[in-house]
């Protein structure tokens, strides 16, 4: 069965400091993957998501990047942490045709 | 562009209440339509869809959501509470021809022995 991991689980960073959150998928090939900021009240925003390897589309702009070095693994970056940047971040994966996204159980993010 | 509402942003029910959950979506075209539901401390995990074929679709743990065309709704459904049904509740769509969901902002169900 597939599975999807993300860590670290919680991360507190300063400003300023650069940003790595790592995303795996098991059990699956070619996925499509994809990256989410979940704000209280304000439901899931998508932030990027991608088709395969090398192939990142962002929804939004913003001070975060994304990056696709292998089939399975998704990488949410920033090379300077914002506080705005704060929030709970969430993968997810699907098959390649699209149709119902799976998640992980996220990565809560506090930038002071 | 398309949305999802969720006109109920907090909803506080007892035990054995009836539940349902609104949800509106505004797109013309062919559309999946998701429930998810984040249980404290929990993964967003899947909750029920449509796809197609019957309108009324039953979901785990005694969920089901009827999709109207006619009124671009999408509302979950529940005869009977448990205090275990305590959770955030979102509502996702996702048009045919695109890889994306769009959620609406949730609505946080508390239930009440």
């Amino acid at each position: 069965s597939q599975t999807i991991h993300q860590w670290p689980a919680t991360l507190v960073q300063p400003v300023g400091s650069p940003l790595s959150l790592e995303c795996t998928v098991e059990g699956t090939s070619n996925p499509n993957l994809y990256w989410y900021r979940q704000a209280a009240g304000r439901g899931l925003q998508l932030l990027f998501y991608s088709v395969g390897i090398g192939q990142i589309s962002s929804e939004v702009p913003q001070n975060l990047s994304a990056s696709r070095p292998q089939d399975r693994q998704f990488i949410l970056s920033s090379k300077k942490l914002l506080l705005s940047d704060s929030g709970f971040y969430l993968c997810a994966w699907s098959g390649d045709r699209a149709e119902t996204q799976y998640f992980g159980p996220g990565t809560r993010l506090l930038v002071l | 562009a398309q949305s999802v509402s969720q006109h109920n942003h907090h909803v506080i029910l007892s035990e054995a209440a009836s539940l349902e959950l609104g949800c509106n979506y505004s797109y013309g075209g062919t559309v999946n339509l998701f429930w998810y539901v984040q249980y404290p401390g929990q993964h967003l995990q899947l909750l029920l869809k449509y796809f197609s074929g019957d309108p009324l679709v039953k979901g785990i743990k005694g969920f089901e959501a009827e999709f109207i065309k006619s009124k671009f709704s999408f509302n979950l459904r529940k005869p009977s509470v448990q205090w275990s049904d305590t959770a955030e509740y979102f509502c996702a769509v996702k048009s045919h021809n695109t890889d994306k969901l769009i959620f609406g902002t949730g609505t946080r169900l508390q239930v009440f022995p």
